[in-house]
């Protein structure tokens, strides 16, 4: 079976633009969460959705928000972008989102100039 | 409070040593507890996980201590191979799942 996929892999964007960020989770799994990792750092939670519902959020401005679909892929989008945001952008899915596994993909490479 | 503190930052081992990282929470709601391993340019891979009502769980060479009452919890990688070279993060959760994250610890095992 098929991992978390994300797209793109990297993305230059420069201050005040706006970005999408994709996410497919695993086949069956129907929560989907979002992290930030800025280098050096640990991974910082960002989103949770379960079911196409936002379950929780992290302490990130309103410039990030996010949907699920239907078929319970995901988007992050960022707007009005800074230099802070260039991070690597992680997505994990899990069946329940209730304490199970978290699986995370490759995450996408923002880099803000 | 809702943070985990990890040590140490770094790390080098000697092939066929013992390495040992530890993390140290204060949410006392926290009920699932992973470590995650990453490599360069991937996402974390999960790679061992406890809850608080055992004290321990071995599977293969990784091991995970849980001190419920001193709120701690440490990482054991037996055998470390220049295979195991990676960054390897704590994270704790309560309820669902906004995992919470140590700060990672960069380890280097030596051939």
């Amino acid at each position: 079976d098929a991992g978390v996929t994300q797209s793109p892999t990297h993305l230059i964007k420069t201050r005040g633009q706006h970005v999408t960020l994709r996410c497919s989770p695993i086949s069956g799994h129907k929560s989907v969460s979002w992290y930030q990792q800025v280098l050096g750092q640990g991974p910082q939670f960002i989103f949770q959705y379960y079911e196409k519902e936002e379950r929780g959020r992290g302490n990130f401005p309103d410039r990030f928000s996010a949907r699920q679909f239907p078929n319970y892929s995901s988007e992050l989008n960022v707007n009005a972008l800074l230099l802070g945001d260039s991070a690597l952008y992680l997505c994990a899915s899990s069946l329940t989102g209730i304490t199970d596994t978290q699986y995370f993909g490759p995450g996408t490479r923002l880099t803000v100039l | 409070q809702q943070q985990v503190k990890q040590s140490p930052q770094s790390l080098i081992v000697q092939k066929g040593g013992i390495s040992i990282i530890n993390c140290a929470y204060e949410n006392t709601a926290f009920d699932y507890f992973p470590w995650y391993q990453q490599f360069p340019g991937k996402g974390p891979a999960l790679l061992i996980a406890i809850r608080p009502d055992v004290s321990e769980k071995k599977e293969g060479r990784f091991t995970i201590s849980f001190n419920k009452s001193a709120k701690q919890f440490s990482l054991h990688i037996m055998d470390s191979q220049p295979g195991d070279s990676a960054t390897y993060f704590c994270a704790a959760t309560a309820g669902f799942q906004k995992l919470v994250f140590g700060t990672g610890t960069r380890l280097l095992v030596s051939p």
